[in-house]
């Protein structure tokens, strides 16, 4: 069966410019995650939805981030204007019962 | 005190060892509690869910200690492959509550040796 599928898997951009990112569900799972990884700050959660309504966004940086997810299959992170710091890997999560299914990330490089 | 805090890494041991990692808690409400593993430059994984009851799969054996708030891991046997870091998460939301937010240590890393 299908896990969670992100896209694109790696991103390089410019300073300034908008970064979208793409993310599929396990079909099934009420719960969606978006989170971020560095080095230095370790796996910290941006926002969650339950049944496509979001709960908590306040891991979310700044205004810079937002989070949508229209329909129970999709959901997309955006950045706006990108900024090097947010240089990172986004992973999206799902979940159902159980612990959540991480889709294999999207390495982003804002140079 | 942090909501979840682990064992301070990196652990190294030879293969053969038997290694145990514990992560404790601080909300005394949690109800669900896993173990994920990450390979370098990879997503985390679920590892095993950890029950009231203790469970285990194979080498690896989960323990929950509510008198004293933390998991455990034990690795028996320990393996080139189980070279990764061991992630603790704690769901401290009470039965029957909407909250799915799950709290994420920071991770243990473990490298066997040959």
């Amino acid at each position: 069966d299908a896990g969670v599928i992100q896209s694109p898997r790696h991103e390089v951009t410019e300073m300034g410019q908008e970064v979208t990112l793409r993310c599929k569900p396990i079909s099934g799972h009420n719960s969606l995650f978006w989170y971020r990884q560095t080095m230095m700050r370790g796996l910290e959660l941006l926002i969650y939805f339950n049944n496509n309504v979001p709960i908590d966004d306040s891991g979310m940086p700044e205004d810079r981030f937002s989070a949508k997810m229209p329909n129970a299959s999709f959901s997309t992170l955006k950045i706006q204007p990108s900024e090097p710091r947010d240089s990172a890997v986004y992973f999206c999560a799902s979940r159902g019962q159980g612990g959540p299914s991480f889709g294999p990330g999207t390495r982003l490089t804002v140079l | 005190r942090k909501e979840v805090e682990q064992d301070p890494g990196p652990f190294n041991v030879p293969e053969g060892a038997t290694v145990a990692f514990n992560c404790t808690y601080s909300n005394s409400a949690s109800q669900s509690f896993f173990w994920y593993r990450q390979d370098c430059r990879k997503e985390p994984k679920l590892l095993m869910s950890v029950y009231s009851s203790g469970n285990e799969d194979g080498r690896f054996t989960a323990q929950l200690n509510r008198a004293s708030q933390y998991i455990s891991l034990l690795i028996r046997d320990s393996k080139l492959s189980d070279s990764a870091t061991y992630l603790c998460v704690v769901n401290p939301s009470i039965v029957g509550g909407n909250n799915r937010k799950l709290i994420w240590g920071l991770g243990t890393s473990l490298a066997v040796n040959p």
